[in-house]
């Protein structure tokens, strides 16, 4: 079946460092990806998507990159702010299984001033 | 941009009580809505989809008469954990679908809590 792995948090990161959170996934097919945020108090938020091999997405300074060859969607920003701070989770809408979302456990964030 | 409420944030009830879980799409009308449960350090696993006026489509291992979904309009779902018991305690999140939209379009609700004691 598909599935995502994200690697575990907490991310402790100063203000205007680099941010990579790294996410594989398993899936037959070409599945779509996809990068949610979840703010404090708040649902999941789509962040950025992409749904064919070596699209980009980007979204609020977020990229991320669809490698079908190393099966990874890693998010990546290049100056991150203390508003960052969130829960990242990344998932996979596998083809034919329509609204369908798997997950992957979500990686905390945390930006230090 | 849409917004999924969802009531209460959190509970706790004891052991062999049922608890009603409320989702709403605040401004759209949502034909499909989705009830997720995520445990401790693990990822949101999606129970059951709902569409509104049909009966909901439970995942494998999901039990029906455990996890009771109604979605009786176009802006509630309802989940109601039946005889709950402390392997229940868990977050439960709801999402919910624009009528129409975009199948990658979901709006997610904040989340419920629920402790079994």
């Amino acid at each position: 079946g598909n599935s995502v792995t994200q690697m575990e948090g907490p991310v402790t990161l100063s203000e205007e460092a680099f941010l990579t959170i790294n996410c594989t996934y398993t899936a037959t097919g070409y599945p779509s990806l996809f990068w949610y945020v979840q703010y404090p108090g708040e649902g999941l938020q789509l962040l950025l998507k992409a749904t064919k091999a070596d699209d980009k997405g980007s979204n609020k300074g977020f990229e991320a990159t669809y490698r079908k060859e190393t099966t990874s969607f890693h998010l990546e920003k290049g100056s991150v702010q203390v508003s960052d701070s969130a829960v990242y989770f990344c998932a996979l809408r596998g083809t034919g299984t329509a609204s369908k979302l798997t997950f992957g456990t979500g990686t905390r964030l945390q930006v230090t001033l | 941009g849409a917004v999924v409420s969802q009531h209460p944030s959190w509970v706790i009830c004891k052991s062999g009580t049922s608890v009603k879980i409320e989702c709403r799409s605040l401004d759209f009308q949502a034909t499909t809505m989705f009830w997720y449960r995520q445990f401790p350090k693990q990822s949101l696993m999606l129970m059951a989809t709902s569409n509104e006026g049909s009966k909901a489509t439970y995942e494998q291992g999901v039990e029906k008469d455990k996890f009771l979904i109604n979605h009786a309009s176009l802006t509630l779902s309802t989940l109601t954990v039946t005889s709950a018991h402390p392997e229940d305690s868990s977050f439960y999140i709801c999402s919910a679908k624009v009528a129409g939209g975009s199948t990658d379009t979901q709006y997610f609700g904040p989340g419920t809590r629920l402790t079994v004691l």
